[in-house]
């Protein structure tokens, strides 16, 4: 039972460097988000899918990309990372069209931007 | 724009005592709420959940929370913290959108 699972748990990136932080899920859940987690902040939504095909922008988007091509993978890019992107990610997926259900988290991924 | 506040960063109880965390949220419509626990090193699991109907919320491990409109409050309880309590607690609202909105979060610490 993998649940949502994240790869890499811990990164070191250097100013300006690109790397895409992975997500799938096995439940078939069809809405599918990232959330980033700083001190002080909570979890701040940076991108979200309701399916397939559609993605849309949640409250700290710049700097970041995602495509859903499948149902099961989530991927979120950095094209140029920043220091300012120092966080800790997580992914996190519904049965619900929404959140409305239940999110189901991964474990995070540390990234550090130097 | 939809907010969360949680007052208190950081709470410590005794174990065997009573534990309230306080969430204050800013909707402008009927908020879904919810309350979401963090142990060290691991993603969010959901404690309870509000959408509509009874304004008193059971969840697991012996939590309850209480929806109050009036005062835009959505505070989570427990009778009596066990040392398996020691977590961060986020509260977390959204609507009628697919955009949740957490709060900062408040750190528990149980003593013994």
């Amino acid at each position: 039972n993998a649940g949502v699972t994240q790869t890499p748990k811990f990164q070191v990136l250097k100013t300006g460097q690109s790397m895409t932080l992975q997500c799938a899920q096995d439940m078939n859940h069809e809405y599918m988000s990232w959330y980033r987690q700083d001190p002080g902040m909570g979890l701040r939504l940076i991108h979200y899918s309701v399916g397939a095909g559609i993605t849309d922008q949640g409250e700290v988007p710049n700097g970041y990309n995602v495509s859903r091509s499948t149902t099961e993978d989530f991927p979120l890019r950095l094209l140029s990372a920043a220091p300012s992107q120092t966080s800790v990610y997580f992914c996190a997926s519904s049965p619900s069209l929404g959140y409305t259900g239940e999110l189901f988290f991964g474990e995070g991924s540390r990234l550090t931007v130097l | 724009a939809q907010s969360v506040t949680q007052p208190d960063i950081h709470i410590t109880v005794s174990e065997g005592a009573s534990l309230e965390l306080r969430c204050n949220y800013s909707y402008g419509a009927t908020p879904y709420l919810f309350w979401y626990v963090q142990s060290p090193g691991q993603g969010l699991q959901l404690l309870l959940k509000y959408f509509s109907g009874d304004t008193l919320v059971q969840g697991i491990k012996g939590f309850e929370a209480e929806f109050k409109r009036s005062q835009s409050s959505f505070n989570l309880r427990k009778p009596s913290v066990h040392w398996s309590d020691a977590a961060e607690y986020f509260c977390a609202v959204g609507g009628n959108d697919y955009k949740l909105s957490f709060g900062a979060g408040t750190t528990v610490t149980v003593r013994a």
